[in-house]
Order: structure tokens, then C-alpha cells, then sequence
């Protein structure tokens, strides 16, 4: 089964419109980690916001704000006022806690490719 | 600039040929991973090494091979090469506290490999 879902292939939103990528994640950790990365068409991997599953408040970073509903296990990435520059592929990852009680790397979903449009 | 340093950029080789893709984490951090980034397959998380020693191991074939040295550094050997492993392979380090699931990867911009 597929760890991270994210069942938007491609998105086209208008200049200024506020954008949902949506993920959906399987586990039965109690504990995790939840991450979105943006790769613009040069390629580089670029971090854009952290959600730990504890963490009360969903997590903001300017324009960015991840919507997390944990019973739904959903962790949908919200960009406000969209630009041009947004135009990436964009992933959500996860990390779990690994048998030896220390964290393991990232699992990625396939990708949403989304394109602003002016 | 994430701080990964990854070489070759690019790279062409023909089926059946060895390459060695290389790798230098930002300064401080243990921990090193490799993925490939296929069209088909999405981004695949190959191996981890921890400060010199593997930690965890993903979809990683048997033709392919890694290892991380004293100073950290980390080598991805691919040998016996097909047209399947033409992709976009990515170095990552990030610094891991025991049980923390915070702190990111920090890629490096890839090393394009096309096999031909």
C-alpha cells in the first residue's frame, strides 16, 4: 500500500488564487513527521514546511500552510495568493520513527504538478 | 545553495558500463541518504548511512552500491547499467537526533544520469 497519496496528477490555478494540494498518508505510528518539498523544472529539492503529528497548531511558513486533520490522516498544503514562481512539482513526504527507535529518512508521495497561470 | 555538494551533474554512459556517482553533505551532518527520481517510479529512497555505517536500506539494487567514509562523504556505485537506470539521482543529509522526526533533508541538485 502506498505510504503517501496524493491524487491530484496536475493542477492549473489562476495568478492570486489561493491553491489545496492534497496528501493523504498510511500509518500506524503514533508519532511522525510530515513534509512538503517544491521542485521548480531545474530540479533542486526545496523544503518548504514541517508538521510533527503531536504538534497542536498547523504549521505556517508565509504563504504556505499545511492543513492537517490527523483522524483523517490528511496533511493538505495550502499556498495563499499563488505567483507565477509556484509553478513546480510538489511532494508531501513522511518520516516514522524505525525499529530502532531513531528517525528514518523520507517516504515521498508521486507528485502534484502544478502550473500558476496568469 | 542547500549545502550538498553532488558531482557529476550530468552523465552518459552506455549499458553495462560502472559509474560512481559522489556525494558531500552540508557540514555537521551524519547522516546521508541517496534516492532516484524516475519518471515512472517517482522519487525512490535507495539508502541511508548514519556516520559511516548503513541505516537503512530501500528499494536499492543489488548492481547498485554505497558506502559513506571517515569524512563523511558518501559514494553511489552503479554498475551493470540499463536503459532503466537512466534518472535523476539525489543526495540528501539532514542532521539526526535519536527519535526527533523533525529536521529536514537537505538535497543536493542531483546527478542526471542517462544510459544509452
Amino acid at each position: 500500500a502506498q505510504k503517501i497519496t496524493q491524487t491530484q496528477p496536475g493542477m492549473f490555478v489562476q495568478e492570486k488564487e489561493a491553491v489545496t494540494l492534497d496528501c493523504t498518508y498510511d500509518t500506524s505510528d503514533q508519532s511522525y513527521g510530515l513534509f512538503w518539498y517544491k521542485q521548480p523544472s531545474s530540479g533542486e529539492m526545496i523544503f518548504l514546511i514541517y508538521q510533527g503529528s503531536y504538534d497542536e497548531q498547523n504549521a505556517t511558513e508565509g504563504r504556505y500552510s499545511l492543513n492537517f486533520q490527523k483522524a483523517r490522516k490528511s496533511a493538505n498544503l495550502v499556498i495563499s495568493a499563488s505567483q507565477l514562481g509556484d509553478s513546480a512539482m510538489y511532494f508531501c513526504a513522511m518520516r516514522e520513527v524505525d525499529s530502532g527507535g531513531g528517525a528514518d529518512g523520507l517516504t515521498f508521495g508521486k507528485g502534484t504538478h502544478l502550473i500558476i497561470q496568469p | 545553495d542547500s549545502g550538498v555538494t553532488q558531482t557529476p551533474k550530468h552523465l552518459i554512459t552506455a549499458t553495462g558500463q560502472r559509474v560512481t556517482l559522489r556525494c558531500s553533505p552540508r557540514s555537521g551532518d551524519l547522516s546521508v541518504y541517496w534516492y532516484q527520481q524516475s519518471l515512472d517510479q517517482g522519487l525512490q529512497f535507495l539508502i541511508q548511512y548514519y556516520n559511516g555505517e548503513e541505516r537503512a536500506k530501500g528499494n536499492i539494487l543489488e548492481r547498485f552500491s554505497a558506502q559513506q567514509f571517515p569524512d563523511l562523504h558518501s559514494e553511489l556505485n552503479l554498475s551493470s547499467l540499463e536503459l532503466g537506470d537512466s534518472a535523476l539521482y539525489f543526495c540528501a543529509s539532514s542532521v539526526v537526533v535519536s527519535g526527533s522526526l523533525a529536521g529536514e533533508l537537505f538535497f543536493g541538485e542531483g546527478s542526471r544520469l542517462t544510459v544509452l
